[in-house]
């Protein structure tokens, strides 16, 4: 199975700051990388899907990178709505697997 | 708009069963794999099931394989998930989840229903 880590686990931040989260795969993965937003009490919301991009409605703030075993999420000028946890989640094709990571918790500095 | 309703959730025994609902309006049902993600305190989001359009394709995590059964009535819009044998570890909230026609992430997700199991 493949394994996502996501680093930070958590992390706090200030509006207009600029947030990198990382997610790191224990193997080789292909384009299928995606990120969610969840907030409390609220189900996950897609972000980004296929690494780089962008779910209708989404701030253009919002922006996905990497390949092979690293992908980033970054946002470019924090906005108070934007604090909550965040998941990348990939899809294996040879075992069928979707795999979370295990979250960034983005927290008010 | 897109709409998943999830029901059926509830508190158990360990080693009872449920039924968990999910009905679907907003879009064509049968056009789409169809999917259940449940989240846990101690093992996060997990997918561990979904189906597709028709119902003739089935995925389980090794967490569930055996234990639970994912089906859909495509002339109701609803997706099911039996879940028997119920364990503590199965204790989550279960969201019903669509993928996309072309792509390997849920793009839209219900508000979930909690299953608890406890003696």
């Amino acid at each position: 199975d493949i394994q996502m880590t996501q680093a930070p686990s958590a992390l706090s931040a200030s509006v207009g700051d600029r947030v990198t989260i990382t997610c790191r795969a224990s193997q080789n993965v292909s384009t299928w990388l995606a990120w969610y937003q969840q907030k409390p009490g609220k189900a996950p919301k897609l972000l980004i899907y296929d690494v780089s991009n962008l779910e209708s409605g989404v701030p253009s703030r919002f922006s996905g990178s990497g390949s092979g075993t690293e992908f980033t999420l970054t946002i470019s000028s924090l906005q108070s709505d934007d604090f909550a946890t965040y998941y990348c989640q990939q899809y294996n094709s040879y075992s069928g697997m979707y795999t979370f990571g295990q979250g960034t918790k983005l927290g008010i500095k | 708009q897109v709409q998943l309703v999830e029901s059926g959730g509830g508190l158990v025994n360990p080693g009872e069963s449920l039924r968990l609902s999910c009905a679907a309006s907003g879009f064509t049902f049968s056009g789409y794999y169809m999917s259940w993600i449940r989240q846990s305190p101690g093992k996060g989001l997990e997918c561990i099931s979904y189906i597709g359009s028709s119902g003739s394709t089935k995925y389980y995590a090794d967490s569930v394989k055996g234990r639970f059964t994912i089906s859909r009535d495509n002339a109701k819009n609803s997706l099911y998930l039996q879940l028997n044998s119920l364990r503590a570890d199965d204790t989550a909230i279960y969201y019903c989840a669509r993928l996309p026609r072309s792509g390997n992430h849920f793009d839209f997700w219900g508000r979930g229903t909690l299953v608890s199991v406890s003696s």
